[in-house]
């Protein structure tokens, strides 16, 4: 089945200690999104690739990059991680242009604890 | 600034009908989506609405109104696997998906 698949599922890391999150997807599609989510609190954007453009939200924090060496990979880095970055992290896809209205397929997330 | 308004929690009946509203103020409109997440797991798709009116999908139905920027997701017949956050979100003039929050929806048996 054509899918979004995230791993970790879990990942535990120190204080200040950099982690790196990996998104893969079966499904083709040339738009790929980071979001984070905190508890009860709307997914937030950090950053989205559209084909290879690269759009970096304008308040995700400088400790957040991102990559995407091809079409099916996406990665998030977390340089430095704080307590206030613990959070599960959504990949997620969508098919065609930027401003078409296909929605967007969510992979399982990872939640990133931070000790 | 741009604003999604959702209930944060409501509690429903199994075998009941629920109406859970969402009210926008955004930069444009360009379509208004319906997610539903389980607790720990990441969003599903549920609806999409670009055009006033009832968009109906076996239990679920979505309605939009843009003059008055409202919509509602309808959920009849429910079920306990229903119980879920339901995500409103709007994609503004600049096609930037605006989330809500969300609303946890409580079933009780």
């Amino acid at each position: 089945d054509a899918m979004v698949i995230q791993n970790p599922r879990y990942q535990v890391t120190q204080f200040g200690k950099p982690v790196t999150l990996s998104c893969s997807q079966t499904l083709n599609h040339n738009v790929m999104y980071w979001y984070q989510q905190k508890s009860s609190q709307a997914p937030k954007l950090l950053f989205h690739y559209y084909d290879k453009d690269f759009n970096n939200e304008a308040d995700t924090p400088d400790n957040f990059q991102s990559r995407r060496p091809n079409t099916s990979f996406c990665f998030l880095d977390i340089r430095s991680p704080g307590l206030g970055d613990a959070a599960m992290y959504l990949c997620a896809t969508s098919r065609g242009s930027w401003d078409s209205p296909s929605e967007q397929y969510f992979g399982p997330g990872t939640r990133l604890t931070v000790t | 600034g741009q604003n999604i308004d959702q209930p944060t929690e409501m509690t429903a009946t199994e075998g009941a009908i629920v109406q859970i509203n969402c009210t926008y103020q955004t930069s444009g409109f360009n379509g208004l989506f319906w997610y539903q997440q389980h607790a720990g797991e990441a969003p599903t798709f549920l609806s999409y609405n670009v055009l006033d009116g009832l968009e109906e999908k076996g239990r679920f139905s979505s309605f939009l109104s843009r003059s008055k920027g409202y919509s509602y997701l309808l959920l009849k017949e429910l079920q306990m696997k229903d119980s879920a956050s339901y995500l409103c979100a709007v994609k503004d003039s600049n096609y930037q998906l605006i989330w809500g929050a969300g609303t946890k929806l409580i079933i009780k048996p």
